[in-house]
């Protein structure tokens, strides 16, 4: 079955950066694109980027554009998100999701999600 | 970017009603448009995309219609399990966005 495994919850300081893992399972995993969402606490979805684990291409919202950054280690089938430059408004849930596919830009599977509080 | 507007934002309805929500786009997405359901939690879950397609394994209770800037997601009989929040997602421009979500709690 597929699954995509997130890492724990984190806690930095503004100016720090993060780094969220996310690993997957039950498919192959450089076939289907990953994306990027976080959700601040009683706040709605907001879309961050995207990546093709098997070219290793991606794209970011220009509102993340020079902190985010997206890779993957295709051996262990691991994406990875990285933000830098961390202030309070980026405390969020973060969310790795898998691409239907076909150039169908929804989410079928999604990680169970890794909070990140951005606090001094 | 693309806004997507959802009304209502939040209501109360009882097992067995039909519910609607609505989406608007802030311009032409021809068909391109996703519903998922959130409970409290939890990961978001996939309902239906191309505006009116069911995602497996989801049931047909749901069904989406519309096309252009108006969409609608109907729940034709609401079941205990259905009580959570409601976002759609358009994927015609990059880059993705998503309605505000609508909460759908119990009278």
């Amino acid at each position: 079955q597929v699954q995509l495994v997130q890492s724990g919850a984190e806690v930095r300081k503004p100016g720090a950066s993060v780094k969220v893992s996310c690993k997957a399972s039950g498919y192959t995993f450089t076939n289907y694109d990953i994306n990027w969402v976080r959700q601040a606490t009683g706040q709605g979805l907001e879309w961050m980027g995207w990546m093709n684990p098997n070219s290793g291409n991606t794209g970011y919202a220009q509102k993340f554009q020079g902190r985010l950054t997206i890779t993957r280690n295709t051996s262990i089938t691991t994406a990875y998100m990285e933000l830098s430059s961390l202030r309070s408004e980026d405390t969020a849930v973060y969310y790795c999701a898998r691409v239907l596919g076909g150039q169908v830009w929804v989410f079928d599977y999604w990680g169970q999600g890794s909070l990140v509080t951005v606090s001094s | 970017a693309i806004r997507m507007t959802q009304s209502p934002s939040s209501f109360s309805a009882s097992t067995g009603d039909r519910v609607t929500i609505t989406c608007r786009a802030s311009q032409d997405i021809n068909s391109y448009l996703a519903w998922y359901q959130q409970k409290p939690g939890k990961a978001p879950k996939l309902l239906i995309y191309a505006a009116s397609t069911l995602q497996s394994g989801v049931p047909s209770r749901f069904s989406g219609s519309g096309s252009g800037t108006d969409f609608t997601l109907t729940i034709s009989c609401l079941q205990s399990e259905d009580f959570a929040t409601y976002y759609c997602q358009q994927y015609y421009g990059y880059p993705w966005t998503f309605g505000q979500g609508t909460k759908v709690e119990i009278k």
